[in-house]
């Protein structure tokens, strides 16, 4: 069994400042992480994956993530905000191997002021 | 460059009168996969197809189903829509075969159920 937690429904940010997005997982074997991103009206795009190798992660646009087995983490970060980051952000697990379903989290809203 | 598309990008429907709604890609991938997300929440899986067998989740109601004629193209179809069926419909594609595999999403339909 797996399953995902996004610690914050909603985080705001002023732009230029660093971005934190929580994510913990729960996974009876070893994961294979995501994070999503989804603007409003649009798709879900991936930003970035985590599967064995590095556990620092650099995805698309700035972001990048850190898999911490020791406390089931995979938070998401940027070191300088963009207002073009506001968006839904989604946290999502799957098995490392082969083809499963995945497991998504709740999202967490990122606000971006000027 | 558009890889998993879907049409309508919009659709409004009546109460009970019967919609589809249409995902093809150009990608080539064994796995289609049905997403409803309702405002503010997760994707929640629907269905997918591995090639052509389906695979139905469990809290799947029936007045969803959905169809594959060939690799290129699913259909979505919704029996008798309710008022609760309004939601955005996500499509998305994997292959299989590759550690940590990810989904690639449409730009989803946006239905509305009046």
């Amino acid at each position: 069994a797996q399953s995902v937690t996004q610690l914050d429904s909603h985080v705001s940010v002023s732009e230029g400042t660093p971005v934190l997005l929580r994510c913990n997982y729960s996974s009876s074997y070893s994961p294979s992480l995501f994070w999503y991103v989804q603007h409003p009206n649009k798709g879900l795009q991936l930003l970035l994956k985590y599967t064995s190798a590095a556990t620092l992660v650099k995805g698309i646009n700035g972001f990048e993530a850190e898999f911490k087995k020791s406390e089931t983490s995979f938070h998401l970060t940027k070191p300088s905000a963009h207002m073009s980051d506001a968006a839904e952000y989604f946290c999502v697990v799957s098995p490392q191997a082969g083809y499963s379903t995945l497991t998504f989290g709740k999202g967490t809203m990122l606000l971006v002021s000027p | 460059d558009a890889m998993v598309i879907q049409n309508p990008r919009y659709q409004v429907t009546q109460f009970g009168k019967p919609v589809t709604l249409s995902c093809s890609q150009t990608l080539n991938h064994n796995v289609m996969y049905w997403y409803q997300q309702k405002s503010s929440q997760a994707p929640k899986l629907l269905f997918h197809y591995y090639d052509k067998d389906f695979n139905n989740e469990a809290d799947t109601p029936d007045n969803f189903q959905s169809r594959r004629p060939n690799t290129s193209f699913c259909f979505l179809d919704i029996r008798s829509p309710g008022l609760g069926d309004a939601a955005m419909y996500l499509c998305a594609t994997s292959k299989p075969g590759t550690v940590g595999e990810k989904l690639f999403f449409g730009s989803g339909t946006q239905l509305s159920v009046l």
